[in-house]
């Protein structure tokens, strides 16, 4: 049971690439989260999913995009990169008998040059 | 909206003095409140989480938690520090039968022999 998995670890992108950050989780948890950290800012969610084929915005939504296709999956697409990009970012999943309690990936660091 | 107040970026103890770190959050409806724990280049891991149950909750590694409505806080405490416990901490809440969370923007806990 690997839990919560987020590729790449590590990523430097040049302004205006794109890339996908892969999340995936094992426990067949039915709501996953992105979220993003910043010095002094905490975390702050990006996207979140309640299920397969069902996507919402969450605090900082802009310059990224999301799919859950399956109830495993849930990659993070940046279209065109941006220096104000450059973050952690992490992933979560968790249930409706988890009593909200989310179990967090190790995240993927990204540098926007 | 929800929102958490987590007062001082950082506090500095000495091993083997109480830990006490503050959590005030703002929620129009019953919250759950939770801590988590991120060591250094990892993700995070829940320490303890209030869901109106006890309201005093006891967590993983020492630490627990005090719910008083009241002042509308949930502080963080640990009898006697340890090296170990050197690490960031956040706050976070979500209303009950809602999965997002909504962090405060963490206290680094220093620990000094």
């Amino acid at each position: 049971n690997a839990g919560v998995t987020q590729t790449p670890k590590f990523q430097v992108l040049k302004t205006g690439q794109s890339m996908t950050l892969q999340c995936a989780q094992d426990m067949n948890h039915e709501y996953m989260s992105w979220y993003r950290q910043d010095p002094g800012m905490g975390l702050r969610l990006i996207h979140y999913s309640v299920g397969a084929g069902i996507t919402d915005q969450g605090e900082v939504p802009n310059g990224y995009n999301v799919s859950r296709s399956t109830t495993e999956d849930f990659p993070l697409r940046l279209l065109s990169a941006a220096p104000s990009q450059t973050s952690v970012y992490f992933c979560a999943s968790n249930n409706a008998g988890s009593g909200n309690t989310q179990y967090f990936g190790p995240g993927t660091r990204l540098t926007v040059l | 909206a929800q929102s958490v107040t987590q007062l001082g970026s950082h506090v500095s103890v000495s091993e083997g003095a109480l830990v006490l770190l503050r959590c005030n959050y703002s929620s129009s409806v019953p919250p759950y409140l939770f801590w988590y724990v991120q060591y250094p280049n990892q993700g995070l891991q829940l320490l303890l989480k209030y869901t109106s149950a006890a309201t005093l909750v006891k967590g993983i590694n020492g630490f627990e938690a005090e719910f008083k409505k009241s002042e509308t806080s949930f502080h963080l405490t640990k009898p006697s520090a340890h090296m170990s416990d050197a690490a960031e901490y956040f706050c976070a809440v979500s209303p009950s039968g809602f999965q997002k969370l909504v962090f405060g923007t963490g206290t680094r806990l220093l620990v000094s022999p």
